[in-house]
């Protein structure tokens, strides 16, 4: 299909980990994001990883690339409250084409 | 650091009125978008541009304009708001080659 597809909700326990999946449509991607939003503010990029890594790890996240099935996952350890926001994947193609998922709302309950 | 800026956090407009939205960049990128998101929907690309003068639609052009008469300049016009554009807006810019898209702090535009 057409679309970037991420689940729209998850909820976890602080200290937790959290994993947020992803799947994307166009197998020629050459990155892959995840946008962090928090309430009321613009997209920030939380990290991105090129088409030829499977995975990228930095500080308390971590990023699963699966190119046969177009998928990517985020997974963050020990989930913060202050983690709570929306998540967005996101996959760049055709050199400067981008094409967002819907955003999952991570939930942090203490 | 790279900076988008938004003439406008919060905007409430009336039917019908005509409505701009600016966004600046100061890192000489090339190019720049123009996105509304919703609840449930994500963002969808309204329109972008990739030079100067340059424009091309996005996934949802109804009802919108825009224009780009400077490099660090896109503007985002509604000739006659309806409340159907009620949504926030995000403007982002992106260099060419690697690198990622930067975003504005968003314009919530309310049309009543």
């Amino acid at each position: 299909g057409e679309d970037v597809e991420q689940s729209l909700f998850l909820s976890v326990r602080e200290g937790d980990s959290s994993v947020i999946n992803c799947t994307y449509t166009d197998s020629s991607s050459t990155y892959l994001y995840w946008y962090k939003q928090e309430p009321g503010a613009g997209l920030q990029l939380l990290t991105y990883i090129f088409s030829n890594m499977d995975m990228k790890q930095d500080q308390r996240l971590t990023v699963l690339l699966n190119k046969k099935d177009k998928h990517l996952s985020l997974r963050i350890a020990d989930t913060q409250t202050g983690d709570s926001a929306i998540y967005f994947c996101a996959e760049r193609y055709n050199n400067n084409d981008m094409r967002f998922g819907a955003g999952t709302r991570l939930t942090v309950k203490p | 650091d790279v900076k988008v800026t938004q003439s406008s956090r919060y905007l409430v407009k009336r039917t019908g009125e005509k409505v701009f939205l600016e966004c600046v960049q100061d890192m000489d990128h090339e190019n720049m978008f123009w996105y509304r998101q919703d609840p449930g929907l994500g963002l969808r690309l309204i329109y972008f541009s990739y030079d100067v003068k340059m424009k091309e639609k996005g996934d949802i052009p109804e009802g919108y304009s825009v224009s780009r008469e400077k490099k660090e300049r896109f503007s985002l016009i509604l000739e006659s708001a309806s409340t159907n554009q009620t949504s926030m807006y995000l403007c982002a810019s992106l260099p060419v080659g690697a690198g990622e898209l930067f975003f504005g702090e968003g314009s919530r535009l309310t049309v009543l």
